[in-house]
């Protein structure tokens, strides 16, 4: 079975950094896109970017590029979400996703609410 | 503003048919499939048509998939009180070099 499971809610100040995972089972996570979204809060999905495991080639969405760092780690199986400095607008939720055919995310983690705020 | 247009809501009566629509331009529904994802309030979201019409192994036949043009709909027929969610289109986008999503639509089930 297809699992995606992310880290947990966080609450953080203006200015800390944060780091949050998704770990993978049930499927070849190397060689499988993984990609994360954004929903803020009563809003729809944004696309921040998306990373091959196997070499971490990473693509960007141009609206979080040098926003945020898409990692991976092969041998635990988990991808990463990391921002420097936080803001109070990048609280949301956060979710992660396998890709399936083309453009397609067909497995979704269960997604991390970030809380900003001073 | 949502690259990709979807009515903010729709409504229909149990066991009616209703149709959710995404509008877009060449760039994106036009030269790309469109995928459908439902999302039931205070839960991730989940695949429900992808490639414009084909449906992941448990979904019911009650949802389908279309595209023509620059337009790509979502039909559910036989409406549920379990349906009621928010339904987002997605696709890519070739001038913007990124996944796109319409703005989701509010399906109520009177």
């Amino acid at each position: 079975e297809v699992q995606l499971v992310q880290s947990g809610a966080e609450v953080k100040k203006p200015g800390e950094s944060l780091t949050i995972s998704c770990k993978g089972s049930g499927y070849t996570f190397t060689t499988t896109w993984i990609g994360w979204l954004r929903q803020l809060p009563g809003r729809g999905l944004e696309w921040m970017g998306i990373i091959y495991p196997d070499d971490s080639e990473t693509t960007y969405s141009p609206s979080f590029q040098g926003q945020v760092t898409i990692s991976a780690d092969t041998s635990i199986r988990t991808t990463y979400l990391r921002w420097n400095t936080l803001e109070a607008s990048d609280t949301a939720i956060y979710y992660c996703a396998r890709r399936g055919f083309g453009w397609t995310f067909d497995y979704w983690g269960q997604g991390a609410l970030v809380t900003v705020s001073s | 503003q949502s690259v990709l247009t979807q009515p903010p809501s729709v409504s229909a009566a149990p066991g009616q048919k209703v149709n959710i629509s995404c509008s877009g331009s060449s760039s994106n529904i036009g030269y790309n499939f469109v995928s459908w994802y439902q999302q039931v309030t205070g839960t991730a979201p989940k695949l429900l048509i992808s490639e414009n019409h084909k449906r992941p192994s448990g979904i019911p036949d009650r949802f389908s998939g279309s595209k023509s043009g620059t337009s790509a709909t979502l039909a559910i027929a036989g409406l549920q009180t379990g349906d009621e969610a928010d339904y987002y289109c997605g696709t890519w986008d070739s001038s913007l070099f990124s996944l796109v999503f319409g703005g989701g639509t509010k399906l109520t089930v009177l």
